[in-house]
């Protein structure tokens, strides 16, 4: 079965302290490591894709990067805008559907 | 361009009732997916509407049912509500081209259930 487990649970930083959040998973028929961003009460709200090990792509004050077995979402000098739940999914095409497996999330606060 | 739409945003029922979600995927997309998040957890894969079929689904009870119409737009059904249905359900939409391809899924902005 598809697992994916994301790590710290949450994080508390102060403006401009850099830190990383961990995405492990295991999974047959990867199609995509995807991060999104999720608001208090909202909907996810799409970040990156990542398709293969070695990849990275960046946004703003964010960069993810894939391995084999794990991703890792970087926040750069963050800003207390940059406060949600960072959720990581995987991508897999089963039968003839593709579905995402999500882990847990990571809760980030940044306080000014 | 409008983004994925889901209505109603909140809802309250009580134990043993029906009820109905709605979604409208973004402008261009086929594919719909429906997702359970219970608070403080991630999304949890109900299932997965292409072309007016559920193409695959996840562990969740028959209770779950759901439709896709022709213009792309989808509803969930839930019958005979139990408190543990409590959760935030979200609809995300993508162009399905086909097994052998993956595209990112776009999230609205969830419909809040509570059951009493």
């Amino acid at each position: 079965e598809d697992q994916v487990t994301q790590s710290p649970e949450a994080l508390r930083l102060q403006e401009g302290e850099s830190s990383s959040l961990n995405c492990s998973y295991t999974v047959s028929g990867l199609r995509g490591l995807f991060w999104y961003r999720q608001d208090p009460g909202k909907g996810p709200e799409f970040l990156f894709t990542l398709y293969s090990a070695g990849e990275e792509k960046e946004k703003e004050r964010l960069k993810a990067t894939l391995t084999k077995k794990e991703s890792f979402l970087h926040i750069t000098a963050p800003k207390p805008e940059d406060s949600a739940t960072y959720l990581c999914a995987v991508g897999t095409i089963k039968a003839a559907g593709n579905k995402l497996t999500f882990g847990g999330g990571t809760r980030v606060l940044v306080k000014p | 361009d409008a983004g994925v739409t889901q209505s109603p945003t909140h809802l309250i029922k009580t134990r043993g009732q029906q009820v109905t979600l709605r979604c409208s995927p973004k402008s261009g997309h086929d594919t719909v997916s429906w997702y359970q998040q219970a608070l403080g957890q991630g999304p949890q894969f109900i299932f997965q509407y292409y072309e007016e079929e559920e193409r695959q689904r996840g562990n969740f009870p028959d209770r779950f049912s759901g439709h896709q119409f022709p213009n792309y737009s989808s509803e969930l059904n839930v019958n005979a509500l139990l408190l543990g249905d409590s959760a935030l359900y979200l609809c995300a939409s993508s162009f399905g081209r086909g097994r052998s391809s993956y595209n990112e899924q776009f999230f609205g902005p969830g419909t809040r259930l509570t059951v009493l």
